[in-house]
């Protein structure tokens, strides 16, 4: 079966550190992958996806698919990423997109 | 541009009763997806409407159902509310079907709370 998996409830890191976010799927046909976000009071928005292979924000995810994951990393956080990050699998034969259960990033000053 | 507009924005039920919740798309999209949120569970696809078909429908009891107009408004229904079906329920809509990365990316409504008594 499809399925996202975000093993970290909440990840706490200091101002201007490594943040990397993980996501691991299960999917056997060729997936499309996003991340999404939700910050404080604000929608859940788009952040970034697979196939554009762009940095957002100084976020960027890359697509393994011999490990099935698709990380997302920032060399330094700041404060403003303070979020809860979603990661999402869609798959078009099927007609829908399904998130993991979300990760609660949380930067320290 | 509107972006996607739920009604109503906070609803409280008694056990046994329905509600319909509304979800009026950015103009021009086709598609509408639905999702309900739960802090335990995250979110939980229920099901996606395509000009006003419905493309495909998560696991969820036969209770929840939907609709989508020719207009691309959406409303979905619960019927027979139990204290479970607390919870955040949000409309997306996308330009074209779900899971398509050109034109899948997804836009949230801010959600219907539904709380049950």
């Amino acid at each position: 079966a499809q399925r996202v998996t975000q093993p970290e409830k909440l990840l706490s890191v200091f101002k201007g550190a490594p943040v990397e976010l993980k996501c691991n799927y299960s999917y056997s046909g060729s997936p499309e992958l996003f991340w999404y976000v939700q910050y404080s009071r604000q929608r859940l928005q788009l952040l970034l996806r697979h196939i554009s292979r762009e940095s957002i924000k100084g976020f960027t995810a890359d697509l393994n698919k011999g490990e099935t994951s698709f990380h997302l990393k920032k060399p330094f956080a700041q404060e403003e990423d303070s979020a809860m990050y979603y990661c999402a699998l869609g798959y078009s034969s099927a007609s829908k997109i399904i998130f993991g259960s979300g990760t609660r990033l949380s930067i320290r000053p | 541009k509107a972006g996607v507009t739920q009604t109503p924005r906070y609803l409280i039920k008694t056990r046994g009763q329905q509600v319909t919740l509304s979800c009026s798309p950015i103009s021009g999209h086709r598609s509408v997806s639905w999702y309900q949120q739960t802090p335990g569970q995250g979110l939980q696809f229920l099901f996606e409407y395509f000009s006003e078909t419905q493309r495909n429908k998560g696991n969820f009891p036969g209770r929840f159902s939907g609709r989508q107009f020719s207009n691309s408004r959406s409303e979905m229904n619960v019927s027979t509310l139990e204290l479970g079906d607390s919870a955040l329920y949000l409309c997306a809509s996308s330009t074209g079907l779900a899971g398509f990365t050109d034109t899948g990316e997804l836009f949230f409504g801010e959600g219907s709370r539904l709380t049950v008594l």
